[in-house]
């Protein structure tokens, strides 16, 4: 069945450092791709998508590359901050459908 | 930006009684929207699509019967948890997207249920 995973369930960054979270996932008739960033006790908050005619997008210190070849997705946050800290789920979407199928999530500590 | 408003932020409820929470789009129009579960540390799990003027479409393993879902208007679908027991205690969050299949969908913020 349909799936989206990640490679890392925690990461732990130093303020100001870069990080990057990965994604991988298995339905290669997905063609939209986002990631969402979840403080607790909050619902999800949108940072940046991605279509699957693309390979790279960027937005304000983020940005998402993809690697149709392998299904794999991730997340670049340049000069990272305290503020960032949270968890951050990759989501894809299926063709012709509004349906979001969410990854397991990885857990981003900023360290000041 | 759209705005997607759930209502209560968190509810405790005694053991065998039902709670209802809503979800509204507030400056925009949902035909369909899309109803989560999240347990701690862990992902969104989709439970059941709605739609506004017809019944919704349940995840495989969700049962219809506990989870009632009423779409009764273009900006508001209701989630009532009949007969709740501990095991339902969760983070429930809903969803509506926008515009088109190619854009994000707006959250809200999350509904707190605690059985006891």
């Amino acid at each position: 069945g349909e799936s989206v995973g990640l490679h890392l369930p925690t990461l732990s960054v130093q303020e100001g450092d870069n990080s990057i979270i990965n994604c991988a996932y298995s339905n290669s008739a997905s063609d939209y791709f986002i990631w969402y960033k979840q403080e607790s006790g909050k619902g999800p908050q949108f940072i940046i998508d991605i279509r699957s005619n693309m390979d790279k997008r960027q937005g304000q210190r983020v940005t998402v590359l993809l690697n149709k070849t392998v299904k794999h997705l991730s997340l670049q946050i340049a000069a990272t901050q305290p503020g960032d800290s949270a968890v951050y789920f990759c989501a894809e979407r299926g063709t012709g459908g509004f349906k979001t199928i969410f990854g397991a999530g990885t857990r981003l500590f900023v360290k000041a | 930006g759209a705005v997607v408003s759930q209502h209560p932020s968190w509810v405790i409820c005694k053991s065998g009684t039902s709670v209802k929470i809503e979800c509204r789009s507030l400056d925009f129009q949902a035909t369909t929207m899309f109803w989560y579960r999240q347990f701690p540390k862990q992902s969104l799990m989709l439970m059941a699509t709605s739609n506004e003027g017809s019944k919704a479409t349940y995840e495989q393993g969700v049962e219809k019967d506990k989870f009632l879902i009423n779409h009764a208007s273009l900006t508001l679908s209701t989630l009532t948890v009949t007969s709740a027991h501990p095991e339902d205690s969760s983070f429930y969050i809903c969803s509506a997207p926008t515009f088109s299949m190619n854009t994000e969908a707006f959250f809200g913020q999350g509904t707190r249920l605690t059985v006891v």
